[in-house]
């Protein structure tokens, strides 16, 4: 399958800070990516859908100023914190593929 | 839109022994039914999968069956071994769309 890399995997910020999160398909040409949340003990919830050279799809409570997606090649993509606040304290997950989706190792924010 | 209930929530077995994950979906069209494996800390690992027009996979120690007209799917995992202790995610999902995940199964395997 895909692989996939996630950078940072750990980043602490302060509220109100922006948080940059980067998600690399390295062996895979991903015209889409998709950006995942995931709360403790919780399952996996699609937050958007990252089109290379095109805009974002965000689900629907997902705030598209609040979350930045940029995809400007097939094998980055990367979500933007904004104005984080410790409520977005969680573990942010990339994939890439349609059918047979690969994920990342996973970025673990916490806002302070 | 898709619903995917997954049951248990927790499961303990002794090493050795099998165990068994279910899933039901809510979606007639969904043709896409993947598991993924979590261990703690790390992203998502998919173990196997199957579509629509299968009624079983098996690859080694784990298979997964499909029940179409009943809309269920399960995972089982025979000769459980230590290494297999991690959450794991049903998921389906139709056509081009996004996937939709269960709540997870947390399993684990008692020495």
């Amino acid at each position: 399958g895909a692989v996939v890399s996630q950078h940072p995997s750990r980043v602490i910020c302060k509220s109100g800070t922006s948080v940059k999160i980067e998600c690399r398909s390295l062996d895979f040409q991903a015209t889409t990516m998709f950006w995942y949340r995931q709360f403790p003990k919780q399952s996996l919830m699609l937050m958007a859908t990252s089109n290379e050279g095109s805009k974002a799809t965000y689900e629907q409570g997902v705030e598209k100023d609040k979350f930045l997606i940029n995809h400007a090649s097939l094998t980055l993509s990367t979500l933007t914190v904004t104005s984080a606040h410790p409520e977005d304290s969680s573990f942010y997950i990339c994939s890439v593929g349609q059918y047979e989706q690969y994920f990342g190792p996973g970025t673990r924010l916490t806002v302070t | 839109g898709e619903n995917v209930e997954q049951h248990p929530s927790t499961l303990s077995v002794q090493e050795g022994d099998s165990a068994v994950i279910k899933c039901t979906y809510s979606d007639s069209a969904s043709n896409y039914f993947p598991w993924y494996k979590q261990e703690l800390g790390k992203g998502p690992q998919l173990i196997i999968d199957i579509r629509s027009n299968v009624g079983e996979k098996k690859d080694q120690r784990i298979a997964v069956t499909l029940n179409k007209t009943a809309k269920h799917f399960s995972l089982h995992i025979t000769e459980t071994q230590p290494e297999d202790s991690a959450v794991y995610f049903c998921a389906a999902i139709q056509g081009a769309q996004k996937l939709v995940f269960g709540q997870g199964t947390r399993l684990t395997i008692n020495p």
